[in-house]
């Protein structure tokens, strides 16, 4: 079945320490997108990549980092610099010229 | 930037209609999107209307835009308690990047 997978479901991290979302997806869309989502604001861009290679930083990226080094792949990276890291992290895709953005089923981080 | 306000909470009794509603800013905005989001879930594309468009029907859900007060609302008739969950309303622009900006999402509680 084409989708969009995100692992682990659930991840608590220490203080300070860095940690690395996984997202893969196999519906062989272009863009990719990371998302944050907290309690009464919605969603907010953190980077979104438009194709291999490439990525570009979203409204609150200070603190992320990303790479696209395969079209199926965009693994976010959330480091000691991000200042309030507990959050539900969404990661989402699109076919390069179509609109529509397919989410994964998200990953919730508390860090501890 | 764009700007897409909704309201935080609804509550509707088994049965009847649900209408949801969202304001956006930006009239450039040429997608407008509504997604579900069930608890500890990621999003659910429902449907979509492009902007040169004034209503679409799919089921139990119709959506109806007024472009020149760039109001969106999403209505869900004989709603069920599966209808509970997060709706997110999203404005987006088209060429190439997909640029979307979401609303804060409403809460439909249905009341059996």
């Amino acid at each position: 079945d084409g989708g969009i997978t995100q692992s682990p479901k659930y991840l608590f991290r220490k203080e300070g320490q860095n940690v690395t979302l996984s997202c893969e997806q196999n519906l062989n869309h272009d863009a990719m997108y990371w998302y944050r989502q907290d309690p009464g604001q919605g969603l907010r861009l953190i980077y979104y990549s438009q194709i291999v290679n490439d990525f570009q930083k979203g409204d609150i990226a200070e603190g992320y980092s990303v790479s696209r080094e395969k079209k199926e792949s965009f693994p976010l990276t959330v480091t000691s610099a991000q200042k309030n890291p507990t959050a539900f992290y969404l990661c989402a895709s699109s076919i390069e010229q179509d609109d529509e953005q397919f989410f994964g089923p998200g990953t919730r981080l508390t860090v501890l | 930037g764009e700007d897409v306000e909704q309201s935080l909470f609804l509550s509707v009794r088994e049965g009847d209609s649900s209408v949801i509603n969202c304001t956006y800013t930006d009239s450039s905005s040429t997608y407008l999107y509504w997604y579900k989001q069930e608890p500890g879930a990621g999003l659910q594309l429902l449907t979509y209307i492009f902007s040169n468009m004034d209503m679409k029907q799919d089921q139990r859900l119709t959506v109806l835009l007024n472009k020149k007060d760039k109001h969106l609302s999403l209505r869900i008739a004989d709603t069920q308690t599966g209808d509970s969950a997060i709706y997110f309303c999203a404005a987006g622009l088209s060429g190439g990047y997909q640029k979307v900006t979401f609303g804060i999402g409403t809460k439909l509680q249905v009341i059996p």
